[in-house]
């Protein structure tokens, strides 16, 4: 399975934006960047995903480089509830593999 | 509220003891799946459902568990002769099935804590 790296930790003050880098470097050509986050004492939660595009919806924004060997995961203002464990994972274009978890990148958010 | 429910939220039980968990994911959603999740990792695959055939087991998933799915509907996951090594989250995940863009929807959890 492609692999994924991110940053162990991130900062950032509030109502400001937030990009969280993730490499992936042995991506194949179908497979999908998904984006989840997980809040404290909850389940994860679904982000955004995209295949080659950028990708926006109401949460955030998906930028993915061209050679699509890493994405951006873009919070245009940070608030204290977005303070989570963003995790970046890639499935497989077949759907036929589960979703498997890195240790993802704790986002805090300073008021 | 993502529509997947988990009960119970919170089991305590003793090393030894049997315990089973429950899953009621979104209606219409074929696939089920479940995880586990110690503290300070991500969530690890269990296994998934396909309706009601359980199409993947990782090796995680030791003899003491099983899960079933009867009528494709709620599932639930047994752990058999429990070990402290046990405890964790164990999260419920359901979704469509619609290939690589497909999206899993996590139910609350349930903490378990085998003393």
């Amino acid at each position: 399975d492609a692999k994924t790296t991110q940053p162990n930790s991130m900062e950032s003050n509030e109502e400001e934006p937030v990009h969280l880098p993730c490499n992936h470097s042995t991506i194949s050509g179908t497979d999908y960047i998904h984006w989840y986050r997980q809040l404290p004492s909850q389940g994860p939660e679904y982000v955004i995903h995209g295949l080659t595009s950028n990708v926006n919806n109401r949460m955030a924004s998906l930028a993915i480089a061209e050679d699509r060997k890493s994405s951006t995961l873009i919070l245009h203002r940070a608030t204290l509830r977005d303070a989570a464990v963003y995790y970046c994972i890639l499935s497989r274009g077949s759907g036929n593999t589960p979703l498997v978890f890195g240790k993802g990148t704790r986002l805090s958010v300073i008021a | 509220d993502t529509g997947v429910s988990q009960d119970p939220r919170h089991k305590i039980t003793k090393r030894g003891q049997n315990v089973t968990f429950r899953c009621d994911p979104i209606s219409e959603h074929n696939r089920l799946y479940w995880y586990r999740q110690t503290l300070g990792q991500g969530p690890e695959f269990l296994t998934y459902f396909q309706n009601e055939a359980q199409l993947e087991k990782s090796r995680l998933l030791s003899d003491r568990f099983s899960a079933e799915r009867p009528k494709g509907s709620f599932s639930t996951l047994e752990i058999q002769r429990t070990e402290q090594g046990d405890s964790a989250m164990y999260l419920c995940a359901s979704s469509l099935g619609y290939g690589g863009a497909d999206t899993q929807y996590f139910g609350p959890g349930t903490r378990l804590t085998v003393l």
